[in-house]
C-alpha cells in the first residue's frame, strides 16, 4: 500500500541531546514537508523540500535540520538549539504538478523531552 | 498575509443533532481549500478539495461547501464516531508568500454524544 510512514512512533530525549525523527513516502511525491502541531496552536511548517538535495526555511525553523538525499525520505533533526522540543510532529508530502493537490500525513511522532 | 481562521474552537452535539464548522481564509488568490479530520494520537486524514465558489463535495454524512470567503462542513445526522478534530488548509497562488504551502486553521475539535 502507499503511504507515508514516521518512525518512531513515541520518542524520549535527554536534554542536550539530538534526535532524528525519519519520514519514509512510496507515493512518488515530489515535495515533502514536516509540521510540528502544539495543544490550541494547529499546524506550523518547520520545513518544506519540493526537490531532492533541496529545502526551505517554514515557519519555525530554528533548532531544526533536515536532509533530502532521496524523494522517498525526508529525516527531521532536533537538535539540542531547540528549547522546547515536546511536541507531536507530523510529517505530510504532496504532489507539486498539476491543479492544486492535497497532503497526506503520516501517523506522526510524538517527542518527549525527560 | 494569507490567513484561516476556524470557528468554533470546540463543539458539542447530541447524537443527530446536524451541526456547521466554519472556515475563514483571506488569501490572495485561492488554489485549493482542503478539509481534513483528525483522530487523537492520529495524523490528519483527506477528506474534500474545493477549488471554486460554489462548489460542493460529499462524502457520507459531511457536506463541504466554498465561497469567495469561506467553507463550510455540514455535519448531517452526526453519529459519536464522527467526533475528531476537523482541520481546514488552503493552498495560494502566491509564490511570494507562502510559497504555495498549505495554510492550517486551528481546527475545529467535534464531540458527538450518544
Amino acid at each position: 500500500d502507499g503511504g507515508i510512514t514516521q518512525s518512531p512512533k513515541y520518542l524520549f530525549r535527554k536534554e542536550g541531546q539530538n534526535v532524528t525523527l525519519s519520514c519514509e513516502q512510496n507515493l512518488n511525491h515530489d515535495a515533502m514537508y514536516w509540521y510540528r502541531q502544539d495543544p490550541g496552536q494547529g499546524l506550523r511548517l518547520i520545513y518544506y523540500s519540493q526537490i531532492v538535495n533541496d529545502f526551505q526555511k517554514g515557519d519555525i525553523a530554528e533548532g531544526y535540520s533536515v536532509s533530502r538525499e532521496k524523494k522517498e525520505s525526508f529525516p527531521l533533526t532536533v537538535t539540542s538549539a531547540q528549547k522546547n522540543p515536546t511536541a507531536f510532529y507530523l510529517c505530510a508530502s504532496r504532489s507539486v504538478w498539476g491543479a492544486s493537490t492535497e497532503a497526506f500525513f503520516g501517523q506522526g511522532t510524538r517527542l518527549t523531552v525527560v | 498575509e494569507d490567513q484561516v481562521t476556524q470557528s468554533p474552537e470546540a463543539l458539542r452535539l447530541q447524537e443527530g443533532e446536524s451541526s456547521s464548522l466554519n472556515c475563514s481564509y483571506t488569501v490572495s488568490g485561492l488554489r485549493g481549500l482542503f478539509w481534513y479530520r483528525q483522530d487523537p494520537g492520529k495524523g490528519p486524514e483527506f477528506l474534500f478539495t474545493l477549488y471554486s465558489a460554489g462548489e460542493e463535495k460529499e462524502k457520507e454524512r459531511l457536506k463541504a461547501t466554498l465561497t469567495k470567503k469561506e467553507s463550510f462542513l455540514h455535519i448531517t445526522a452526526p453519529k459519536p464516531e464522527d467526533s475528531a478534530t476537523y482541520l481546514c488548509a488552503v493552498q495560494a497562488w502566491d509564490y511570494g508568500g507562502s510559497q504555495g504551502n498549505l495554510i492550517f486553521g486551528k481546527g475545529t475539535k467535534l464531540s458527538v454524544k450518544p
